[in-house]
């Protein structure tokens, strides 16, 4: 059975700093991988979406690495900023029929 | 345009009451869920729907009735809840038929507490 870690659970950095979120996933054999961003309360929304043969996706300030061999996946968000504060949930999709696998997250605060 | 929506936003609603969370999308997607998400835990997925009909039902007590009347709507029927149903419900929706690997896209949820 899948299973994805996110460490740590929670982060709190100071405005401008770069900044790597982890996800880790057990079983390598995945279709793709999709990191969210939520904030309290609200809904999820889709940042980046990688596929399995891809090694990065790129959007604006994010950057989302996958390296399935070692069962890795990183979010890189440069020049953070207090917006940027909100939990990052990384979900692994196992099979292209399969359904999404969630992180637990990590809470991103980022202070002014 | 790629937006989800849901209602209401928030939902009170007694043990005895039958109540209806409401989801709609008009991407053209034919993949909907349902999912169910507690405060500081990952969604967990209840339903999904795939071209309108009933794929995947994750062993969801039957207090909970999903609806798909047409591709681009999506309803959860709830009945007789328990306390520990209070909870985020997060519909979504996907290209395809819940195949293929393609992006999710999440409304902003229901918050539901039942007393």
């Amino acid at each position: 059975k899948q299973e994805v870690t996110q460490i740590p659970a929670a982060l709190s950095v100071p405005e401008g700093e770069n900044l790597v979120l982890n996800c880790s996933f057990t079983d390598s054999a995945i279709y793709n991988l999709q990191w969210f961003r939520q904030d309290p309360g609200k809904g999820l929304t889709s940042l980046l979406l990688i596929q399995s043969s891809q090694r990065e996706q790129t959007s604006g300030r994010l950057n989302a690495s996958l390296d399935k061999s070692s069962g890795r996946s990183t979010l890189y968000i440069a020049a953070s900023q207090p917006g940027d504060s909100a939990t990052y949930l990384c979900a692994v999709r196992p099979g292209s029929a399969r359904q999404l696998t969630f992180g637990s997250g990590t809470q991103l605060t980022v202070l002014p | 345009d790629t937006e989800v929506t849901q209602t209401p936003k928030h939902l009170v609603m007694g043990m005895t009451n039958k109540k209806s969370l409401k989801c709609e999308q008009h991407m053209g997607h034919r993949a909907m869920y349902w999912y169910k998400q507690k405060a500081k835990k990952p969604p967990e997925l209840m339903f999904v729907y795939s071209y309108e009909k009933l794929s995947i039902n994750e062993s969801v007590p039957s207090r909970f009735s999903p609806e798909c009347p047409n591709s681009s709507l999506l309803n959860l029927h709830l009945h007789a809840l328990q306390p520990e149903d209070s909870a985020l419900y997060l519909c979504a929706s996907s290209q395809g038929g819940g195949t293929g690997g393609y992006e999710q896209y999440f409304g902003p949820g229901t918050r539901l507490t039942v007393t």
